[in-house]
């Protein structure tokens, strides 16, 4: 079982904080997303990262997938409320049609 | 398009009760997937249909659990006899093409499910 662990599991910032996420496993993955969530609603794809070392951003997001592509992070530059909600990253392994979900990370970002 | 429809959006039953979920995948897309989320496993895999044929139940956690595809536009997944242990949301989600590199995955708003 590939077993994807992200830190930290809960995050409480205030408006305007910078803030970093991990997605941490022993596993490769040929590729990674990151999802949010919000409370009544499924996840919603944010990014993909498929190269190792690759970088993307998307607006105040930064993603980066490890050089080994076993990790991801994810940065969010000057927080807002609206960026409130459960972060998920997910991995597809070359082998499994399927993705493997992070344990998540709940962020809340007060005004 | 409507995205993924699920129904109902929330369901209240007794232990020992069948439970029936249903799902509409988005128009055109080949794969359907049901997930389970909860708060101590986090969001699970349970099955997946390509062309409505079933491809991997391994995620499927007992007998009490089935999952159906009777066409291109419905899929249900069934409890029965329901448990309490059952109380979870249940997501499904569709996608164009295999989960590879880049495939995007759309989920539905989910189904919240508490088992008295």
């Amino acid at each position: 079982t590939q077993l994807l662990e992200q830190s930290p599991q809960f995050l409480s910032i205030q408006e305007g904080e910078n803030l970093t996420v991990y997605c941490n496993s022993s596993s490769v993955f040929s590729s990674l997303q990151w999802y949010r969530q919000e409370p009544g609603e499924g996840p919603v794809l944010l990014v993909t990262v498929v190269t190792g070392g690759e970088v993307k951003k998307l607006k105040r997001l930064t993603f980066q997938f490890g050089d080994a592509r076993k990790d991801s992070s994810l940065h969010i530059t000057a927080a807002q409320p609206g960026d409130t909600g459960l972060y998920l990253c997910a991995g597809i392994s070359g082998s499994a049609r399927q993705l493997t979900f992070g344990s998540g990370t709940q962020l809340t970002v007060l005004p | 398009d409507a995205g993924v429809i699920q129904s109902p959006r929330h369901e209240v039953t007794e232990m020992g009760q069948e439970v029936t979920l249903r799902c509409k995948p988005i128009s055109g897309h080949d794969y359907l997937f049901w997930y389970r989320q909860t708060m101590m496993r986090g969001l699970e895999l349970l099955i997946y249909f390509n062309n409505n044929v079933p491809i991997d139940d391994s995620g499927m956690p007992e007998d009490r659990f089935s999952a159906k595809m009777p066409n291109a536009s419905f899929s249900t997944l069934k409890i029965q006899p329901s448990e309490p242990r059952d109380s979870a949301v249940y997501f499904c989600a569709s996608s164009l093409g295999e989960l590879v590199l880049q495939e995007t995955q759309y989920f539905g708003p989910g189904t919240r499910l508490l088992v008295l």
